[in-house]
């Protein structure tokens, strides 16, 4: 879905450097997710906004923050990368206003993230 | 919080016959339950959705099946195809909060 975008579609960092992972979107949905996939453990949910001033940890916000610079940007960053936060990264969106599906929700081509 | 665990993890079956995935859920106020397929090295897509007003929905060689006594539901995929290959996730949600994913099944169809 090229209404979604990711960048970097790739990236390899070392321990101890900062990072970001940008997400936009041209749906004009209102609601934006950051997860973290890893093999065997699925999708989990890192942060989450419903609305540009609204900011919400997931499951797994330890070591990460965001920012939601507009209704069509969010930004996952990792402060000090450390290996274990080695995984691909996947934004979503979703719009409760569409009626048919409420949290059908669009994902991005996803970022793979390396740390060394 | 809610937990949605998936089973089986893999799942092997040759080109033709009927694949069946099975999750189940912890939040009785859960009423939105999705199916997303990832393909290789592509994003995850919605596939099937059930909301808990029905029992029972179908799209083409798809189907899903809910229980809510027993807080479980089902993915049917008739007549497989190797285009059916590929990790498919399932989810719960009450509706208007974000989505508990399971860990992911990877479908295998063998020609």
């Amino acid at each position: 879905d090229a209404d979604v975008t990711q960048t970097p579609r790739n990236r390899i960092t070392k321990t101890g450097k900062r990072i970001m992972l940008e997400c936009s979107q041209t749906k004009g949905h209102d609601r934006m997710y950051w997860y973290r996939q890893d093999p065997g453990l699925g999708l989990r949910l890192i942060y989450y906004s419903f609305d540009v001033k609204d900011i919400n940890k997931g499951e797994i916000s330890d070591g990460y923050s965001v920012s939601r610079q507009a209704q069509a940007k969010f930004s996952l960053s990792l402060e000090s990368a450390i290996p274990n936060q080695t995984a691909l990264y996947f934004c979503a969106t979703s719009d409760p206003r569409q009626g048919r599906s409420t949290d059908t929700q669009y994902f991005g081509p996803g970022t793979r993230l390396t740390v060394l | 919080g809610e937990n949605v665990e998936q089973h089986p993890s893999t799942l092997s079956v040759q080109e033709g016959d009927s694949a069946v995935i099975k999750c189940t859920y912890s939040d009785s106020a859960s009423n939105y339950f999705p199916w997303y397929k990832q393909e290789l090295g592509k994003r995850p897509q919605l596939i099937i959705d059930i909301r808990s007003n029905v029992g029972e929905k179908k799209d083409q060689r798809i189907a899903v099946t809910l229980n809510k006594t027993a807080k479980h539901f089902s993915l049917h995929i008739t007549e497989t195809q190797p285009e059916d290959s590929a990790v498919y996730f399932c989810a719960a949600s009450t509706g208007y909060s974000t989505l508990t994913f399971g860990k992911g099944t990877m479908l295998l169809v063998s020609p």
